[in-house]
């Protein structure tokens, strides 16, 4: 099985700030890694899948990139509403999450 | 638009069954991949099974040989049959589509049912 191991667990930062997230795999997982939001009491929103290709409707302010086992999810500025954990996810063996990170907004 | 909504989910206790549905608008499943998705009170995400749209299917080791996955085409509809329930096995349960051009993501997610095993 691969695991997929994020850090940092939690960040804490104000809005206008970047956010850099990251998702490293124990093997590669070539390209297939999707990164996903979810906030308290909803299910996860795909945000970013194939490393680096933003999910319909999701804002210009997301961005992945990476390959083989080193991957980053970049929140360029952050909004208040983007407070919330985001899992990194793989599917070159089965399909498998990351722990997750919370990301809260000062 | 496209929905997921799930049913099904109950207090069960160990050892039981219970039998989850997901109906879906807005598209045919029959033409997706689909898979169960489910998250432990406070955990992180774990995947269950997939339905490919072909018909075969895939389990997690955690509940191969006790979970079965089925898809009803006339009612454009997925299953998830649970039966020899854990504790563990205690979770919100979501139904989610898979992208379709690589199927390596999950880009429509139900709200989730939760399934609570206890006596």
């Amino acid at each position: 099985e691969i695991v997929l191991t994020q850090s940092p667990a939690t960040v804490s930062l104000s809005p206008g700030q970047r956010a850099t997230l990251s998702c490293r795999a124990s093997q590669s997982v070539s390209s297939y890694l999707a990164w996903y939001q979810q906030k308290p009491g909803q299910a996860p929103r795909l945000l970013i899948y194939d490393t680096s290709n933003r999910a319909a409707g999701i804002p210009a302010r997301f961005s992945g990139s990476g390959s083989g086992t080193d991957f980053t999810l970049t929140i360029s500025s952050l909004e208040p509403e983007d407070s919330a954990v985001y899992y990194c996810q793989q599917r070159s063996n089965w399909w498998t999450f990351g722990q997750g990170t919370k990301v809260e907004i000062k | 638009e496209v929905h997921l909504v799930e049913s099904g989910g109950r207090l069960v206790q160990p050892a039981g069954s219970v039998r989850l549905s997901c109906a879906a608008s807005g598209f045919t499943v029959s033409n997706y991949d689909m898979s169960w998705v489910r998250q432990a009170p406070g955990k992180g995400l774990e995947w269950v099974s997939v339905k490919y749209s072909g018909g075969s299917t895939q389990y997690a080791d955690s509940v191969r040989g006790r979970f079965t996955i089925a898809r009803d085409n006339s009612e454009n509809t997925l299953h998830l049959q649970l039966n020899a329930l854990r504790a563990e096995d205690t979770a919100v349960y979501y139904c989610a589509r898979h992208t379709q051009v690589s199927a390596s993501a999950f880009d429509v997610w139900g709200q989730g049912t939760m399934v609570t095993v206890s006596s």
